[in-house]
């Protein structure tokens, strides 16, 4: 089976703009959850979508978003881009909604200037 | 709130000695448990994980990690370091279902 893919896996942005981070998971999985990991705050939990709804949310504004999508694959959107949001941003995947035991995907590294 | 401390940001082992990383948890409910391995520029792999079977668990690579309720304690031990065992270890609690909370990580160098 394939692993979890993230694309793009580097990317550039501007302040104020924003972007659109793609997590595919590994067939027949349901669950997707979307980490940040950062040097100064570590890895912090964003968000998790299973079967198409926001089952469980961390504690990040509003300017993060994310939605999943009928064959599983899920986005998450950053609006309003600050330099703090320069990070690592990994998408797991799991079968089901309490499997404990979820894949990582590569990350994409996103970089604010 | 679950939460975990990690002891050691950096931990230095010689090649062939016993790698110990500690990890002590903190949690209202019985503790689902958890090691990751991080290599540069990768994603996290789990390594192992307590779902409150046995309190002593088997993972890859030849690590195992043993929960103990009263230290509330979950160490990550492999009897001998290999050079590919340098990388980054997060221990990690379940927050319910796949919210998973991160310990801040360790870092282990092996030396040959």
């Amino acid at each position: 089976k394939a692993g979890v893919t993230q694309t793009p896996r580097y990317l550039i942005k501007t302040r104020g703009q924003q972007v659109t981070l793609s997590c595919s998971p590994i067939s027949g999985h349901r669950s997707v959850s979307w980490y940040q990991q950062t040097p100064g705050q570590g890895l912090q939990f964003l968000f998790e979508y299973f079967s198409e709804t926001q089952r469980n949310k961390g504690n990040f504004p509003g300017r993060f978003s994310g939605r999943q999508f009928s064959n599983s694959r899920s986005e998450m959107n950053v609006s309003t881009l600050e330099l703090g949001d320069s990070a690592l941003y990994l998408c797991a995947s799991s079968a089901e909604a309490q499997s404990y035991e979820q894949y990582f995907g590569p990350g994409t590294r996103l970089t604010v200037t | 709130a679950q939460s975990v401390t990690q002891l050691g940001s950096h931990v230095s082992v010689s090649e062939g000695a016993l790698v110990l990383l500690r990890c002590n948890y903190s949690s209202s409910v019985p503790p689902y448990l958890f090691w990751y391995v991080q290599y540069p520029n990768q994603g996290l792999q789990l390594l192992l994980k307590y779902t409150s079977a046995a309190t002593l668990v088997k993972g890859i690579n030849g690590f195992e990690a043993e929960f103990k309720k009263s230290e509330t304690s979950f160490h990550l031990t492999k009897p001998s370091a290999h050079m590919s065992d340098a990388a980054e270890y997060f221990c990690a609690v379940s927050e319910g279902g796949n919210k998973l909370v991160f310990g801040a990580g360790t870092i282990l160098r092996v030396k040959s």
